[in-house]
């Protein structure tokens, strides 16, 4: 049952920590998206990758934020560093490469709470 | 902005009956629409599709319907059972975005018995 995880699935910080979130796609998928969800903006993109190269990261704060792929089975969102407004539940979600969106397959979430 | 949008921040429907979620986008690229159903904890789950080039897609339970000249769809759960009481959410997407998804506010669905 190929299934996308993500660690950690809950994060209490400080403001001013260091945030890393990961993510193992599955085997296989090609595209790895990041999304934010928040009460006042819903569900929205941070980034996404296609066979681990970054296309589109606009939507991230691109002062404290950053998404890597180091390899194929891991792909990372980093926040440094923390602020309260970051709280929220972070998703994973990895797909193959075509023509539509129904391949993506969603992880369980990071629930980030900075204090 | 949020360019595509769920008014509906909550909906009650008795068991048997029909659930009618709505959902509204603003960008005419955006040319294949989705619903995602999300329970408490968990990710978002692929439910439903729809390309630009129909107007209608069913699959069981499940229809969405797809109205391009006024930028909406809407998707039919009949009979509405009590597990299908969760939080669904409307996508959209287009080509030159490698598929990324904007996605609605959501739709919490209640079924009662």
């Amino acid at each position: 049952d190929a299934r996308v995880t993500q660690t950690p699935r809950h994060k209490v910080t400080e403001m001013g920590q260091e945030v890393t979130m990961r993510c193992q796609p599955i085997l296989g998928h090609n595209t790895v998206f990041w999304y934010r969800q928040t009460m006042m903006q819903g569900l929205e993109l941070l980034a996404y990758f296609r066979n681990r190269a970054p296309l589109d990261d606009s939507g991230m704060p691109k002062d404290r934020f950053s998404a890597e792929m180091p390899d194929a089975t891991l792909a990372t969102l980093k926040i440094q560093p923390s602020e309260p407004r970051d709280s929220a539940v972070y998703f994973c979600a990895s797909g193959l490469d075509v023509a539509t969106a129904d391949t993506q397959y969603f992880g369980p979430g990071t629930r980030l709470t900075v204090l | 902005d949020q360019q595509v949008k769920q008014n509906s921040p909550s909906l009650s429907v008795q068991e048997g009956r029909i659930s009618i979620l709505n959902c509204d986008y603003t960008n005419s690229m955006f040319d294949y629409f989705l619903w995602y159903k999300k329970y408490p904890a968990e990710g978002p789950t692929f439910l439903i599709s729809i390309s630009s080039i129909k107007d209608k897609n069913e699959d069981g339970r499940f229809t969405v319907f797809l109205n391009k000249s006024a930028k909406h769809l809407s998707l039919h759960i009949v009979p509405s059972q009590p597990g299908d009481s969760a939080v669904y959410f409307c996508a959209a997407s287009m080509p030159n975005s490698g598929y990324a998804l904007n996605f609605g506010k959501g739709t919490s669905l209640l079924v009662t018995p």
